[in-house]
């Protein structure tokens, strides 16, 4: 069954802790995308990989990393540094990066304790 | 910069009667127009989108778009709305062959039996 997948459902931060929401795909999509949502703003984006061991920074990068080490897996870690991280993560794939359709994973729900 | 906007928060239609909901963009170049769809704590699905060719496109669960280059309009339409319809959806916009998704505000469709 392809698709893509988000890990957790859930997650709770605590003050001053870095965590790290899963994406994966089985699509053999170059391209991978993380969006945050947050409500009434739609969707803004994070991080995007053209391709593997590269990415680049979105319109909202401050705070949040990324790795692109392995095709099907683009992890993004939300760190210390972002003071405002309760929000709705999307993480997305497309064939390649341009006019192709971009495809959505399921979401994290992030919470801060 | 490429821009949505998508100017009603929340579209209230009856059930049987078409619906429409609107898109308007800005763009430099050639757009690529795209409407997604998004139920409660789920990610967006695809529903259809406009490159280039015929300007009205049709899309998933009966819904189509029509595309106009004068008014840079996207608007999203449905001959007849059905109760499963309510969800929130988003118009999003590529310029050309940029990488960046830029999404809309959303718009919240309530269909009433």
């Amino acid at each position: 069954d392809g698709g893509i997948t988000q890990s957790p459902k859930y997650l709770f931060r605590k003050e001053g802790q870095n965590v790290t929401l899963s994406c994966e795909q089985n699509l053999n999509h170059d391209a991978m995308y993380w969006y945050r949502q947050d409500p009434g703003q739609g969707l803004r984006l994070i991080y995007y990989s053209q391709i593997v061991n590269d990415f680049q920074k979105g319109d909202i990068a401050e705070g949040y990393s990324v790795s692109r080490e392995k095709k099907e897996s683009f992890p993004l870690t939300v760190t210390s540094a972002q003071k405002n991280p309760t929000a709705f993560y999307l993480c997305a794939s497309s064939i390649q990066a341009g006019k192709e359709t971009q495809y959505f994973g399921p979401g994290t729900r992030l919470l801060v304790l | 910069a490429q821009s949505v906007a998508q100017p009603e928060d929340q579209v209230n239609v009856a059930e049987g009667n078409p619906l429409t909901v609107k898109c308007t963009y800005s763009v430099s170049g050639n757009p690529y127009l795209f409407w997604y769809v998004q139920y409660p704590n789920r990610g967006l699905q695809f529903l259809l989108k406009y490159i280039t060719g015929d300007n009205l496109v049709k899309g998933s669960y009966g819904f189509e778009a029509e595309f106009n280059k004068s008014q840079t309009s996207f608007h999203l339409k449905k001959p007849s709305a059905l109760v499963s319809d309510s969800a929130l959806y988003f118009c999003a916009v590529r310029e050309g062959d940029g990488n960046k998704l830029v999404f809309g505000a959303g718009t919240i469709l309530r269909v009433k039996s």
